[in-house]
């Protein structure tokens, strides 16, 4: 149980088109989704926390207008990278808290990523 | 915000060796991961350990929450445990947070 999965795995886009990455948790219900980014041999940077049903909660340093989340259901979440640039690429990670799981409602389920390359 | 800090930051062990991975953090947290990081990217989890001992196989945890670090124990190392080592928190219920990462490298 408590599987997170990510769409897609790996994306190549041009400068300046948008790419949509979707994240959903498959047995379980989410009332709240993260989104990181990871660089190359960096750790991982909370980008934003995503809530069904309401806006997400960006971070400092995040341009909420260029990185657009959408929480629409209990189970789906996704990440928009608007007028994507070189600089954009980078591997996006989503997690998930589960409180109904019957699990620990604090522990985090993590997707395997997508590796988005600008060109 | 709060800080996480992990050491060593890298690690070269011999296969068959022990080796323990210390993670700080500054502040008082709800939930403490272990995670390894394999080449593909996927965090794999390893122990949920806000507080206390857990053994699962080769690895072991412990957290001592009154005192802000948790350690994660590989014993008789495998050059399989290769890869990156992440501790994560959970900070004013709301806020999940990584540490810098152990980069683990067991040679054969």
């Amino acid at each position: 149980g408590a599987v997170v999965s990510q769409h897609p795995s790996w994306v190549i886009c041009k400068s300046g088109t948008s790419v949509k990455i979707e994240c959903r948790s498959l047995d379980f219900q989410a009332t709240t989704m993260f989104w990181y980014r990871q660089f190359p041999k960096q750790s991982l940077m909370l980008m934003a926390t995503s809530n069904e049903g309401s806006k997400a909660t960006y971070e400092q340093g995040v341009e909420k207008d260029k990185f657009l989340i959408n929480h629409a259901s209990l189970t789906l979440s996704t990440l928009t990278v608007t007028s994507a640039h070189p600089e954009d690429s980078s591997f996006y990670i989503c997690s998930a808290r589960a409180p109904t799981s019957g699990g620990d409602p604090y522990e985090q389920y993590f997707g395997p990523g997508t590796r988005l390359t600008v060109t | 915000g709060i800080q996480v800090e992990q050491s060593p930051p890298d690690l070269i062990l011999q296969e068959g060796a022990n080796s323990t991975l210390r993670c700080n953090f500054s502040d008082s947290v709800n939930n403490l991961q272990w995670f390894h990081q394999n080449p593909w990217g996927q965090l794999i989890n390893l122990f949920y350990i806000p507080s206390g001992t857990k053994q699962n196989g080769r690895l072991s945890a412990t957290t001592v929450a009154t005192e802000r670090y948790s350690l994660l124990y590989i014993s008789s190392s495998q050059t399989t445990d290769s890869g990156v080592y992440f501790c994560a928190v959970l900070y004013n219920f709301n806020k999940f947070y990584f540490g810098s990462g152990t980069k683990l490298n067991v040679k054969p």
